[in-house]
């Protein structure tokens, strides 16, 4: 069974910085793109990053272009997001998912619970 | 990039009536990169639909896709109690994942 396990969210200040994990298990980690994507409270998915099975490709939203970092650790079957420069705006929960596929593309089957982050001073 | 439009915002549908979903894309999306996805209150998103038509694994045949070029539809042939909850398209058109403002179908 795929398990996606997120942590690291939390409350933070304007210009802040957080890095999210999430540890995979109950699939071949190094075989599958994975991905970042929130939800700001009451409000609809936002899809954040990608980085594909290798870790050789990443994509982002225009909206934290720049100030976000999608990685993998493939020995560690672990994603991250590391996240500067936060806003307000950044409030949300950010669900880890996992992609149908290997390639940075494919929609995502699967999805951890969700780490929250606050954005607030 | 690419905005999705989805309509209408809220369907009010009653059990074993067929619902119609409509997602509008800002430029052509190729059906390859349409999905559809379902979100229940306070739980996760379930992936139903991939390349515009193909049902995701576990997915009832009562879900069906269709579409192309910048107008894709999720139909519900019959709605059950469980599918009342709030569905989502997303394109990932050069590997960037954009998904649509949601709509909400509700019990009538």
């Amino acid at each position: 069974e795929v398990q996606l396990l997120e942590s690291g969210g939390g409350l933070v200040q304007p210009g802040g910085s957080l890095r999210l994990s999430c540890a995979a298990s109950g699939f071949a980690f190094s075989s599958y793109a994975m991905a970042w994507v929130r939800q700001a409270p009451g409000k609809g998915l936002e899809w954040v990053s990608v980085i594909n099975n290798s870790g050789a490709y990443t994509y982002y939203a225009d909206s934290v272009k720049g100030r976000f970092t999608i990685s993998r650790d493939n020995s560690k079957n672990t994603l991250y997001l590391q996240m500067n420069s936060l806003r307000a705006e950044d409030t949300a929960l950010y669900y880890c998912a996992k992609a149908l596929g290997a390639a940075a593309g494919p929609p995502v089957g699967s999805w951890g619970q969700g780490t929250r982050v606050t954005v607030s001073s | 990039e690419i905005v999705l439009t989805q309509s209408p915002g809220t369907l009010s549908l009653s059990p074993g009536e067929r619902a119609t979903l409509s997602c509008r894309a800002s430029q052509s999306v190729s059906s390859s990169y349409l999905a559809w996805y379902q979100q229940k209150p306070g739980q996760t998103p379930r992936l139903l639909i991939y390349g515009a038509s193909s049902r995701a694994t576990g997915i009832p045949d009562r879900f069906s896709g269709s579409g192309s070029g910048t107008d894709f539809t999720l139909t519900i042939s019959r709605l059950e109690p469980e599918d009342f909850a709030v569905y989502y398209c997303q394109q990932y058109v050069g590997s960037r994942g954009t998904f649509g403002g949601g709509t909400k179908v509700e019990i009538k």
